[in-house]
């Protein structure tokens, strides 16, 4: 157990729709980063806060938004939905955002129909 | 941006038997991560070994930061040890680069 929570863990839904994946980091970590795994792409960052502030962005579509909360926890918002956004999204916790270690959540899996 | 290379691809071998995985990378880095993804698609922190060398239980890992590439050592292979393994590097930004793994199976 890595101390990182993901919620939900299985998300089936339509194209079109909206939804919100959650995640809480460690005890003590500053700083949420956003992954998405696909067949085809593989492992890709998305999106990373540090307490509360965006820091820095990778390959994260206009259709994708994140924030983190006060309490630390992060939100990933994905909304008109398209059958390649089926993927596995995890979300990562460390101490600071430069070199440190990065401990992955369980996931949470979209499938889109 | 920073590359990352795995090798070999795919490897089977009988359970008992002894591996080594590679990661290559383009540019300096400030860290790298071993990671097992196990069949349920977690993802499972093995080293944080940005540089020279660590070991727990059967497995163990060298990185060589100045010749830019990294090894996975995995003794006396058991049937739970299959799995994809990635490596992970960060080179400045703040994100991780995966490699695109190397699928391992080991057979009874």
């Amino acid at each position: 157990d890595s101390g990182v929570t993901q919620t939900p863990k299985h998300l089936i839904t339509a194209t079109g729709q909206r939804v919100t994946l959650r995640c809480s980091p460690r005890s003590g970590d500053l700083s949420v980063y956003w992954y998405q795994q696909s067949l085809d792409q593989g492992l890709q960052f998305l999106i990373q806060y540090y307490n509360g502030e965006e820091r820095a962005k990778g390959n994260i579509l206009e259709r994708f938004s994140a924030q983190q909360f006060p309490d630390l926890h992060s939100e990933l918002n994905l909304s008109s939905l398209e059958l390649g956004d089926s993927a596995l999204y995890f979300c990562a916790s460390s101490v600071d955002g430069v070199a440190y270690e990065q401990y992955f959540g369980p996931g949470t899996r979209l499938t889109v129909t | 941006g920073i590359q990352v290379e795995q090798s070999p691809p795919d490897l089977i071998l009988q359970e008992g038997a002894n591996s080594t995985l590679r990661c290559n990378f383009s540019d300096s880095v400030n860290n790298l991560q071993w990671f097992h993804q196990n069949p349920w698609g977690q993802l499972i922190n093995l080293f944080y070994i940005p540089s020279g060398t660590k070991q727990n239980g059967r497995l163990s890992a060298t990185t060589v930061a100045t010749e830019r590439y990294s090894l996975l050592y995995i003794s006396s292979s058991q049937t739970t040890d299959s799995g994809v393994y990635f490596c992970a590097v960060m080179s400045g930004a703040q994100k991780l680069v995966f490699g695109q793994g190397t699928r391992l199976t080991i057979n009874p």
